[in-house]
């Protein structure tokens, strides 16, 4: 399909393990987001792409928190060491231009993590 | 700091209904302001904007006027339907920078015939 692409939908991780998250985004969509949404609340920002550079990881809430995007396209969220509070939905959007402030990102339909 | 606050859900509306969704916010210098609207089984997808002050967006039916002087951006929306049944969120992008997102915690909305 055309849209963003989240892979797995749902994770289930025993406390302590590794868990990576994937995205595909929307071919030749330059800038590239992290969002985490807890149950019952707003997404909060995670991290930011543009390209293969990550200019702006101030959301992410510690460094067992990790996300790449080596070539520009696909990106990982990879989570270490996992603790029930991770557990949410990790969404990733993507947007086509640099820094056209429209507002209008696409989003995937997320990875649920449950951590037990 | 920049913030959205949405009134709480759920709201429950019958079908034709008036709808109002209140949502106010903190913003230094002259944020852009967005509604997006989560289906059920869907990802978010944005409903309208509006990018300064006493802009409108509309869509679907759908309104809201950004008003810097009360800091708010309320959604309307004079007749709902069953299918408008979903969870809706304000969003604000600071000035300058980059299409940085920042939300309210949403407003569940449930439309009965």
């Amino acid at each position: 399909g055309a849209g963003v692409s989240q892979s797995p939908r749902y994770k289930v991780a025993k406390r302590g393990q590794d868990v990576a998250l994937r995205c595909d985004p929307i071919s030749g969509h330059v800038s590239l987001f992290w969002y985490q949404q807890a149950l019952g609340q707003g997404p909060e920002f995670l991290t930011y792409f543009q390209n293969e550079a990550q200019l702006d990881k101030s959301g992410l809430p510690s460094d067992r928190f990790f996300a790449e995007r080596p070539e520009g396209s696909v990106s990982t969220l990879k989570i270490q060491r996992t603790q029930q509070e991770d557990s949410a939905v990790y969404l990733c959007a993507s947007f086509p231009l640099k820094r056209e402030r429209t507002g209008e990102l696409f989003f995937g339909e997320g990875s649920r993590l449950t951590v037990l | 700091g920049n913030s959205v606050t949405q009134m709480e859900g759920p709201v429950t509306l019958s079908e034709e209904a008036f709808l109002t969704i209140n949502c106010t916010y903190t913003a230094t210098g002259y944020p852009s302001l967005f509604w997006y609207v989560q289906y059920p089984g869907e990802g978010l997808q944005l409903l309208l904007k509006a990018t300064k002050a006493d802009d409108k967006g509309s869509n679907k039916g759908f309104e809201a006027t950004y008003r810097k002087e009360t800091t708010s951006f309320h959604l309307e929306k004079g007749s709902v339907q069953v299918s408008d049944s979903a969870v809706y969120f304000c969003a604000l992008t600071p000035s300058g920078g980059y299409n940085k997102l920042i939300f309210g915690a949403g407003t569940r909305l449930a439309v009965h015939p």
